[in-house]
């Protein structure tokens, strides 16, 4: 089974930072990497496919980037809204998702 | 405009079964897989399997296959996941999701108590 780590597991920043979030997968998955931002009591919303694509909808200040199986997602001038948990999801092989990085604003 | 409407909270007592539906609109299921994910109190997501609804085919994480069953009726486009044999761990949410994950239900609380 694919195994995704994703650090740190929290964050806290202040507004207009830049933070980023990373996953590394235990083996090759390519572009197969998504990830989402969870607000409490939602559902996931989806920010980034296939490792770089912005999914509809999502402000241009996230974005996803791969080097190998080391996956990023930096969030640019970081805002009020984007508190929340986010995961990484690998879909290369069944499905399985990063343990989730908890963002706090200061 | 799609959308995944999931059942109502279920409380259900140890060693019962429950069934949790998943009605999509705006998509034909028989295009897509249909995942199912839980979230137990205050922690990460979790992966348990999907369903083919053109075919039936599914695929479960290990963990589950003695735990979760997944069906789908496509002329109702609406999939199903049944979990047995609940024990207080099963105590989550659960949301199915289709298109690869663009799109999730907006979850079902299943409580497992006496």
């Amino acid at each position: 089974d694919i195994q995704m780590t994703q650090s740190p597991a929290s964050l806290s920043a202040s507004p207009e930072e830049i933070v980023t979030i990373t996953c590394q997968a235990s083996q090759d998955i390519g572009n197969w990497l998504a990830w989402y931002q969870q607000k409490p009591g939602k559902s996931p919303q989806l920010l980034i496919y296939s490792a770089t694509s912005l999914a509809d909808g999502i402000p241009s200040r996230f974005s996803g980037s791969r080097s190998g199986t080391q996956y990023s997602l930096k969030i640019s001038r970081l805002q009020v809204e984007d508190t929340g948990i986010y995961y990484c999801l690998q879909r290369y092989s069944t499905w399985t998702f990063g343990g989730g990085t908890k963002l706090e604003l200061k | 405009e799609v959308q995944l409407q999931q059942s109502g909270a279920e409380l259900g007592k140890p060693g019962t079964s429950v069934k949790l539906s998943c009605k999509v609109s705006g998509y034909n299921i028989r295009n897509t897989y249909m995942h199912w994910v839980n979230q137990r109190p205050g922690k990460g997501l979790e992966w348990i399997g999907r369903i083919d609804p053109a075919n039936g085919n599914t695929i479960y994480a290990e963990k589950f296959k003695s735990k979760a069953t997944l069906t789908a009726d496509t002329s109702s486009n609406t999939a199903y996941m049944q979990l047995s044999q609940l024990k207080s761990d099963d105590t989550a949410i659960y949301f199915c999701a289709m298109w690869e994950g663009a799109y999730w239900g907006q979850g079902t609380l299943v409580t497992v108590s006496s």
